[in-house]
């Protein structure tokens, strides 16, 4: 079983630039989410999506859309680029959200923005 | 006051000792808790989760919740250097109305051979 799968695993734009990280997920889990991690900050919630055709704004939204292509797919689309959004970024995903909320995540893309 | 808090570390714990972990939260209305294990450079995983006071086992994990000192604990039995990771606490928090899972910045942990 894949689980929750994430690519691309490494990139490093320009400043500017634009790009979609996909994630998807084969557990057929109703609520998906993109965190980003960076040093001292902890997970940050990004969006999520509680289920196919829902998406809503997490703590740090800004910079970033996301698309819940299907049940299984959850994009998340950087428009244009800043330094401030070099972090590690993780899909994940669960089985039903609040306080059940057991958390099943991608392997992680590394971004960095020059 | 951080939401969920954890102190940084590194915690240092000689191989078989209990290595235990430590999280407070600052929402008294929060009802489910997590502790994730995440080694360096790979994602989180989630080891246990606890909803009610006391004590859950699982194996060489126990974690343990008191609500009223806003309190949640992992202890780790006879520690093997595969333990070795960083522990990160989430907390389902009420948030006067907006509920979300709030992650503390977690703890290193160090089992020494």
């Amino acid at each position: 079983n894949a689980g929750v799968t994430q690519t691309p695993k490494f990139q490093v734009l320009k400043t500017g630039q634009s790009m979609t990280l996909q994630c998807a997920q084969d557990m057929n889990h109703n609520s998906m989410y993109w965190y980003r991690q960076d040093p001292g900050m902890g997970l940050r919630l990004i969006y999520y999506s509680a289920s196919e055709g829902t998406t809503d704004k997490g703590e740090v939204p800004n910079g970033y859309n996301v698309s819940r292509l299907n049940k299984r797919e959850f994009s998340l689309r950087l428009e244009s680029a800043a330094p401030s959004q070099t972090s590690v970024y993780f899909c994940a995903s669960s089985e039903v959200g609040g306080i059940n909320e057991k958390l099943f995540f991608g392997s992680g893309t590394q971004l960095s923005v020059l | 006051q951080k939401e969920v808090e954890q102190n940084s570390g590194p915690l240092s714990v000689p191989e078989g000792a209990i290595a235990s972990l430590n999280c407070t939260y600052s929402d008294r209305g929060s009802q489910s808790f997590f502790w994730y294990r995440q080694y360096s450079g790979k994602s989180p995983e989630l080891i246990m989760f606890i909803y009610s006071n006391g004590d859950k086992e699982d194996g060489r994990f126990t974690a343990q919740l008191n609500k009223a000192s806003q309190y949640v604990s992992l202890l780790i039995r006879d520690s093997q250097p595969s333990d070795s990771a960083t522990y990160l606490c989430a907390a389902f928090l009420s948030n006067f109305g907006n509920e979300k899972l709030t992650f503390g910045t977690g703890t290193r942990l160090t089992i020494i051979p």
